[in-house]
């Protein structure tokens, strides 16, 4: 079974850029997977920032983005702020009816 | 303005069934969307359950092998879910959301509740 990967957590320090990257355990992630992002801060709910690879979310700043690079999907976040500690989600639609989420990022910002 | 409130028992016994409901109002739930049961387990990432439309179509996630059932009440405005044969890994935060189809994803989210599995 296809596993969606992301990296378990990642620092950065304010005003910096990060990059988290969203995988497939077999294959490549395309646009045809629809990749989505959420954010989602202790005790609140998840909030989409990216769809359909790299379209924002109404009300989600420009700092942040979503692409396609190499053979995964990516969100970064330029200009990191303190606000931006949180965990981050991909999420794929792996056909057939089928979403799968990563494991999600924990961010820390230093 | 969109909304998504659940509601349910907090707490259930293990082997039982979990029931959840989600009320939407702000929108028809006989839009072009389907609704969708997303839970977070302590510790752990976000989980797809499962997703509905209103017009009887319905798809699971494999893995929860047969014991979800999805079902939507449109004159309510209202869907559910029914997790049966439930224990201790079904402990979880549980959300509905909305399922944008042409997007493939999870624009608007209900609160979370809490339901734990006893033994």
């Amino acid at each position: 079974q296809t596993v969606v990967t992301q990296e378990p957590s990642f620092s950065v320090s304010p005003g910096g850029t990060v990059t988290l990257t969203c995988g497939l355990t077999s294959g490549s992630v395309s646009s045809n997977h629809y990749p989505s992002w959420y954010q989602q801060t202790p005790g609140q709910t998840p909030r989409r920032l990216i769809y359909s690879t790299h379209y924002h979310s109404s009300g989600v700043p420009d700092r942040f983005s979503g692409s396609i690079l190499g053979n995964k999907a990516a969100l970064t976040i330029t200009g990191v702020q303190a606000e931006d500690e949180s965990d981050y989600f991909c999420m794929l639609f792996m056909g057939s009816g089928n979403w799968v989420f990563g494991g999600g990022t924990k961010l820390t910002v230093l | 303005q969109v909304q998504l409130q659940a509601s349910g028992p907090g707490l259930v016994r293990a082997s039982e069934t979990l029931s959840r409901t989600c009320s939407v109002s702000g929108v028809s739930i006989s839009s072009d969307y389907y609704w969708a049961w997303i839970r977070r387990p302590p510790g752990k990432g976000l989980e797809w359950i499962g997703s509905v439309h209103h017009s009887g179509s319905a798809f699971y996630n494999p893995s929860l092998k047969g014991r979800v059932s999805l079902s939507i009440e449109t004159t309510r405005h209202e869907f559910s879910l029914r997790l049966s044969s439930v224990t201790a890994a079904d402990t979880a935060l549980y959300y509905c959301a909305r399922l944008v189809p042409a997007a493939h994803s999870y624009d608007r989210w209900g609160q979370g509740a809490l339901v734990t599995v006893s033994s």
